[in-house]
């Protein structure tokens, strides 16, 4: 079946770094998702990403979807310790599923 | 924004009794809602996805008899993990597509349901 991978699996960066998380799946998605989720929330919507190639931004995010459509990066620039979490990508094929990433745990270091 | 609660927030029960999580769509109407199970410091698998007005979609692997999901409305949902054992014991979500009609589209998460059966 479909498989979305991400890596790395943690990342532990101190505050100012740069934080890039890359999403890759098994299958051509139609689109992606992107999710936050903090220690002991629940996800939060972040993103979606339709178009080959698409790049979007917001404030210190910047999110890609690759050509193929099937990868995707999250990066954030200048890491704040409010970045604090767990990031998801979720693939979605076509139907009304998505397929949730490994997921990228980052800590951040004041 | 569009809000979606659960409840209750965090159950502990006996092994061979039933367990039933309420998931509403505060502010918006879902005729589709979806069940996650996440287990610690892991991705969410969905287990279900939940139809009002017909019969629940169930993920292959998942037992239908074991976990009853039933959408009573278009802003309520419902799972029940029946006889439940230790191995049941776990973070639920379930989330719903905010944008009316596009099930595509951002989904929205209750805030989880954590249940620790003895």
């Amino acid at each position: 079946g479909q498989q979305v991978m991400q890596i790395p699996q943690y990342q532990h960066v101190q505050e100012g770094e740069d934080f890039t998380t890359y999403c890759n799946s098994s299958t051509t998605l139609s689109n992606i998702q992107w999710y936050k989720q903090r220690p002991g929330g629940h996800p939060v919507f972040l993103i979606q990403l339709v178009k080959s190639g698409e790049v979007k931004k917001q404030k210190r995010l910047t999110f890609q979807f690759g050509e193929a459509k099937k990868n995707s990066s999250l990066h954030i620039t200048a890491t704040q310790t409010t970045d604090v979490g767990t990031y998801f990508c979720a693939g979605g094929s076509g139907t009304y599923k998505y397929i949730f990433g490994t997921g990228t745990r980052l800590k951040v270091l004041a | 924004g569009a809000v979606v609660s659960q409840h209750p927030s965090r159950v502990i029960c006996k092994s061979g009794t039933s367990v039933k999580i309420e998931c509403r769509s505060l502010d918006f109407q879902a005729t589709t809602m979806f069940w996650y199970r996440q287990f610690p410091k892991q991705s969410l698998m969905l287990m279900a996805t939940s139809n009002e007005g017909s019969k629940a979609t169930y993920e292959q692997g998942v037992e239908k008899d074991k976990f009853l999901i039933n959408h009573a409305s278009l802003t309520l949902s419902t799972l029940t993990v029946t006889s439940a054992h230790p191995e049941d014991s776990s973070f639920y979500i379930c989330s719903a597509p905010g944008l009316a009609g596009v099930v595509k589209g951002p989904q929205y998460f209750g805030p989880g349901t954590r249940l620790l059966v003895l």
